[in-house]
């Protein structure tokens, strides 16, 4: 099956530092990857789409210059959250859709949880 | 707007009884459905996709489509407590674009 991972899972900061957390297909390569955010009790929110070699489509309301994104190759995307504050404290979940068929499944990566202080 | 709806639940079922879990869409172009399982505490797990109208079964689960009415369903059958979860329902309209998800069912199995 399709594995993808991210890193940290966890992690707690200081308001007003920069986190990055890193998203990775292990065994396929993605041309896309997703990046979502879960509230507690709330459905998973798409934050923004990533493309291999492109830049990032975000979806509205959401500020790409506080949620920079890089997919810098097919298996490797990364979110950092600049100049943290607690009302981003959430949990940030990765996914990866797989070139092969079936082309339109997506794998979830475990999340990450960001808590700011 | 794109839209997936779902009943938030909570369902409950004895254990060993059949949970049935529906979900409408309002995109008549969609063209993947999945469901997700996920507990509380961790990100979503893929149980299940469909692309054409019918049945489609794998194990205790079976994903119901029916595009002329919008309509996805999840069956689960001998359901068992390590199935009490969230359900999500998610859509694609195209492929390389994003799921859709609804707000998801959450799922109570007593024994």
């Amino acid at each position: 099956g399709a594995v993808v991972s991210q890193h940290p899972s966890r992690v707690i900061c200081k308001s007003g530092t920069s986190v990055k957390i890193e998203c990775r297909s292990l065994d396929f390569q993605a041309t896309t990857m997703f990046w979502y955010r879960q509230f507690p009790k709330q459905s998973l929110m798409l934050m923004a789409t990533s493309n291999e070699g492109s830049k990032a489509t975000y979806e509205q309301g959401v500020e790409k210059d506080k949620f920079l994104i890089n997919h810098a190759s097919l298996t490797l995307s990364t979110l950092t959250v600049t100049s943290a504050h607690p009302e981003d404290s959430s949990f940030y979940i990765c996914s990866a859709g797989h070139l092969a068929p079936p082309y339109n499944e997506q794998f979830f990566g475990p999340g990450t949880r960001l808590t700011v202080l | 707007q794109k839209e997936v709806e779902q009943n938030s639940g909570p369902l409950s079922v004895p254990e060993g009884a059949i949970a049935s879990l529906n979900c409408t869409y309002s995109d008549r172009g969609s063209q993947s459905f999945f469901w997700y399982r996920q507990y509380s505490g961790k990100s979503p797990e893929l149980i299940m996709s469909i692309y054409s109208n019918g049945d489609k079964e794998d194990g205790r689960f079976t994903a119901q489509l029916n595009k002329a009415s919008q309509y996805v369903s999840l069956l689960i059958r001998d359901s068992q407590p390590s199935d009490s979860a969230t359900y999500l329902c998610a859509v694609k309209v195209q492929a390389g674009t994003a799921l859709i998800f609804g707000k998801g069912t959450t799922l109570s199995v007593s024994s």
